[in-house]
């Protein structure tokens, strides 16, 4: 298994410009979640989804998207890139009462 | 709602000797309590979980947490600290039905030779 993966890496966007952070998950598992991480903070919860087609907001959803189609994927969409969403971005999925995290996308707006 | 607080931003120790990074929580229910470990430019990994059942939790890499309810804490021990451990510790509860995480803002490790 290759457990959760998040496309890319790394991205640099100019203000307002659009972007999708993808993610993928290959456990089946029905809860997926998107965070962010900001400088000597904690994680934020800022979209999650507790199975293909429902989604529900967290606690920063301002400026984000997202969508579940299937069970495996579940992306992040920032429509127009602002600097305070400069951050590094991590997607989970979660089996029982433990999240598995992706490695994370560092993204920087400028 | 619950929260988390993690006591320390910052803890350095050296090599050998025992670490504490120390949590205390708040819910109005029983909670799940973690902890995770981020190394740099790493994703987290769970160190270990307390679940409701025994109070003393051990988990990966030799570390272990107890469970308080009267102090409401849920501290991160190791006996003895190795340069591995250098990492960002976070402190995690959960909401009702573990659908929701609450992190604390962090604990960075240092560990001097």
């Amino acid at each position: 298994n290759a457990g959760v993966t998040q496309t890319p890496k790394f991205r640099i966007l100019k203000i307002g410009q659009s972007m999708t952070l993808q993610c993928t998950q290959d456990m089946n598992h029905n809860y997926m979640y998107w965070y962010r991480q900001d400088p000597g903070m904690g994680l934020k919860l800022i979209y999650y989804s507790v199975g293909a087609g429902i989604t529900d907001k967290g606690e920063v959803p301002n400026g984000y998207n997202v969508s579940r189609s299937t069970t495996e994927d579940f992306p992040l969409r920032l429509e127009l890139a602002a600097p305070s969403q400069t951050s590094v971005y991590f997607c989970a999925s979660t089996y029982t009462d433990t999240q598995y995290f992706g490695p994370g996308t560092r993204l920087t707006v400028l | 709602a619950q929260s988390v607080t993690q006591l320390d931003s910052h803890v350095s120790v050296s090599e050998g000797t025992p670490v504490l990074l120390r949590c205390n929580y708040s819910s109005s229910y029983s909670p799940s309590l973690f902890w995770y470990v981020q190394h740099p430019n790493k994703g987290l990994q769970l160190l270990l979980k307390y679940t409701s059942a025994a109070t003393l939790v051990k988990g990966i890499n030799g570390f272990e947490a107890e469970f308080k309810k009267s102090e409401t804490s849920f501290h991160l021990t190791k006996p003895s600290a190795h340069m591995s451990d250098a990492a960002e510790y976070f402190c995690v509860v959960s909401g009702i039905g573990n659908e929701k995480l609450t992190f604390g803002t962090g604990t960075r490790l240092t560990i001097i030779p």
